[in-house]
């Protein structure tokens, strides 16, 4: 258990809803990151929080896309007007403060998307 | 810009096989180098890393050494489990010239037969 958990943990839709996800990282951790992972294939990076302020965000990170941090503890990532293609794993990653072992991610179980 | 290649899976070994995943990487600066191991139904956990060129990053009997010279970083285990089954990514960090993100290679499923 990383300490990171998200909500929900899968979420089946039609096409052209809009779905939200959640996700709570290790309390006190500042840095909050969202990836999303398709079938076959690695981790994607989408966006990054520094506290509440969103600091990066990936071309892949479509106007349907939209991600927020209020005060900066849990996030949440809406998609607007699914589409097929948005269907994939959601992982929300919090890495530890302090110099020590700054830069390693520690995942969430991720929020699996079936866009149907 | 940073990416990082990993050997194509899938790979199945007997039980007590000896286990080698390649990663190979581009990177602009000193990134720092990452193994996590994703079980099925399960999110990405955290197998080893290296920050410097010659570390060499351990844990679960999985080392993986820093090797600049051929920008490599990998994965090697002795004797393999069936609880070893899982995929494995490659994946580097590289601050000051990427941002905070991680770069991870596609992935190789590894699957261990009795």
């Amino acid at each position: 258990d990383t300490g990171v958990s998200q909500n929900p943990r899968h979420k089946i839709t039609k096409r052209g809803q809009n779905v939200t996800f959640r996700c709570d990282p290790i309390s006190e951790h500042n840095r909050l990151y969202w990836y999303r992972q398709t079938l076959g294939q690695g981790p994607e990076f989408l966006t990054y929080f520094q506290n509440e302020a969103q600091l990066e965000k990936s071309r892949l990170l479509s106007d349907r896309f939209s991600a927020e941090r209020p005060k900066g503890s849990f996030s949440t990532l809406e998609i607007q007007r699914t589409e097929q293609g948005d269907s994939a794993m959601y992982l929300c990653a919090s890495p530890p403060e302090g110099m020590r072992d700054r830069e390693t991610q520690y995942f969430g179980p991720g929020t699996r998307l079936l866009v149907l | 810009g940073d990416s990082v290649t990993q050997m194509e899976g899938p790979v199945t070994l007997s039980e007590e096989a000896f286990l080698t995943i390649n990663c190979t990487y581009t990177a602009t600066g000193y990134p720092s180098l990452f193994w996590y191991v994703q079980y099925p139904g399960e999110g990405l956990q955290l197998l080893l890393k290296a920050t410097k060129a010659d570390d060499k990053g351990s844990n679960k009997g999985f080392e993986a050494t820093y090797r600049k010279e051929t920008t490599s970083f990998h994965l090697e285990k002795g004797s393999v489990q069936v609880s070893d089954s899982a995929v494995y990514f490659c994946a580097l960090s590289d601050p000051p010239n990427t941002g905070n993100q991680f770069y991870f290679g596609t992935g190789t499923s590894l699957t261990v037969i009795p």
